[in-house]
């Protein structure tokens, strides 16, 4: 049964924590994202990353990090330096294929700063 | 850069009526289109999307979005909603040089009352 997993789907941090979401995927997508989702503002890309060992920064990329060592598995960490990290976190894959570009989502993490 | 208004971030519709969502983008190329929906608390799911040829596509479930060039816009129809339609709607678009990445707009949230 392919798809992509998140874990866990709720977690709980205490403020100046450093906190891991882990993200797999047994699609076989080269393309991986990570998302942060607020009320009201829609999805903000994070970072992404086409290939393993290599990741770009998206749009509020600040006070978080991410690593791509395995193809299948990228997962995302919410540093101390994030002002304001909790929220509705998605990550999705993609094939790397002009002209379809569909992105397939996780079930999200929600995680709450005490 | 590539941007998406969602035009309604409310909409409150009863059962059996139709509804529509709007979505209007900003793009000086081609682009494309989608159409995703989020239920509470869980992650994206494709609904359509629009990469070429005919303008008007359809889903599985009796949703249907029309690409429109001249206008800028992808706006998102149903002619008779059903109860388990209550979910937040997300359109989202794609510039084929942009990396493969997609912009989201802010979303509507559509509730179905009896």
């Amino acid at each position: 049964d392919g798809g992509i997993t998140q874990s866990p789907k709720y977690l709980f941090r205490k403020e100046g924590q450093n906190v891991t979401l882990s993200c797999e995927q047994n699609l076989n997508h080269d393309a991986m994202y990570w998302y942060r989702q607020d009320p009201g503002q829609g999805l903000r890309l994070i970072y992404y990353s086409q290939i393993v060992n290599d990741f770009q920064k998206g749009d509020i990329a600040e006070g978080y990090s991410v690593s791509r060592e395995k193809k299948e598995s990228f997962p995302l960490t919410v540093t101390s330096a994030q002002k304001n990290p909790t929220a509705f976190y998605l990550c999705a894959s993609s094939i790397l294929l002009q002209g379809n570009n569909e992105q397939f989502f996780g079930p999200g993490t929600r995680l709450t700063v005490l | 850069a590539q941007s998406v208004t969602q035009l309604d971030s409310q909409v409150p519709v009863f059962e059996e009526a139709p509804v529509e969502l709007r979505c209007n983008y900003s793009s000086s190329v081609s682009v494309y289109l989608f159409w995703y929906v989020q239920y509470p608390n869980q992650g994206l799911q494709l609904l359509l999307k629009y990469l070429s040829g005919s303008t008007l596509v359809e889903s599985i479930n009796g949703f249907e979005a029309e690409f429109n060039k001249s206008q800028t816009s992808f706006h998102l129809r149903k002619p008779s909603v059903h109860i388990s339609d209550t979910a937040e709607y997300f359109c989202a678009v794609s510039v084929p040089s942009n990396d493969y990445k997609l912009s989201f707009g802010a979303g509507t949230t559509v509730t179905v009352r009896a």
